[in-house]
């Protein structure tokens, strides 16, 4: 299974609305997780099973999608949402990531 | 505190060997699956390998690129779990995470990841 997730960086503002796009080589229904990585630090889980905000992550933070086709949308960016953001296939060995996609402030 | 603490990064020739070290505490980590990622300079995030819960029958398996020179150990006393890399290349090159591998309802999701320690393979 491979992930291309889309664009590969962005620029925004504080206050925005983003959204990142994943899409799977093959059908992987909703076996798909997004984690957020900063500088130096080890990623942070946002979203599991597609959809589903993992305990403690701001509701700014979104996902959807099934099948192939899966995005990640923050609404409202904050300061702190400035980070690399990746999409994680797990249903399966080997585990793949997406690229990831650099979010940076305009 | 539940937490994972990785160790054991250095700079190492071509060719050399290296053991790194992921120790849990605040919880038993051969109920889980751990699973160790890297992530080279500048670069996204690769999976490794991974070892299955006891439950599982404590499997391993390996990404690819480092089958058959990377090996996962387990010390149970210690709640500890070590990847062996041997033959060791410059493109091994990278910091290298332990996670653990959470089950909710047979949905999959890396909850907790260890700092990363660095390896860097170098002449």
């Amino acid at each position: 299974i491979q992930l291309t997730q889309s664009p590969s960086s962005l620029s925004a503002f504080a206050g925005d609305r983003v959204t990142i796009t994943c899409r799977a080589s093959q059908d992987i229904s909703s076996y798909l997780a997004w984690y957020q990585q900063k500088p130096g630090k080890a990623p942070k889980l946002l979203i599991y099973g597609a959809s589903t905000l993992q305990s403690g992550v701001p509701s700014r933070f979104s996902g959807s999608g099934s099948g192939t086709d899966f995005t990640l949308t923050i609404n409202g960016l904050q300061p702190e949402d400035f980070a690399t953001y990746y999409c994680q296939y797990l249903r399966d060995y080997p585990i793949t990531f997406g690229q990831g996609t650099r979010l940076e402030i305009k | 505190e539940v937490q994972l603490v990785v160790s054991g990064g250095d700079l190492v020739q071509p060719g050399g060997s290296l053991r790194l070290s992921c120790a849990a505490s605040g919880f038993t980590y051969s109920d889980h699956y751990i699973e160790w990622v890297r992530q080279g300079p500048g670069k996204g995030l690769e999976w490794v390998a991974v070892s299955r819960s006891k439950a599982n029958g404590a499997t391993t398996e390996y990404a690819a690129s480092v089958q058959g020179r990377f090996t996962i150990s387990r010390d149970d006393s210690k709640n500890s779990l070590y990847l062996q890399m041997n033959s060791l290349k410059t493109e091994d090159t990278a910091v290298y995470y332990c996670a653990r591998d959470f089950d909710n309802q047979g949905v999959w999701f890396f909850d907790l990841w260890g700092r990363g320690t660095p390896v860097t393979v170098s002449s």
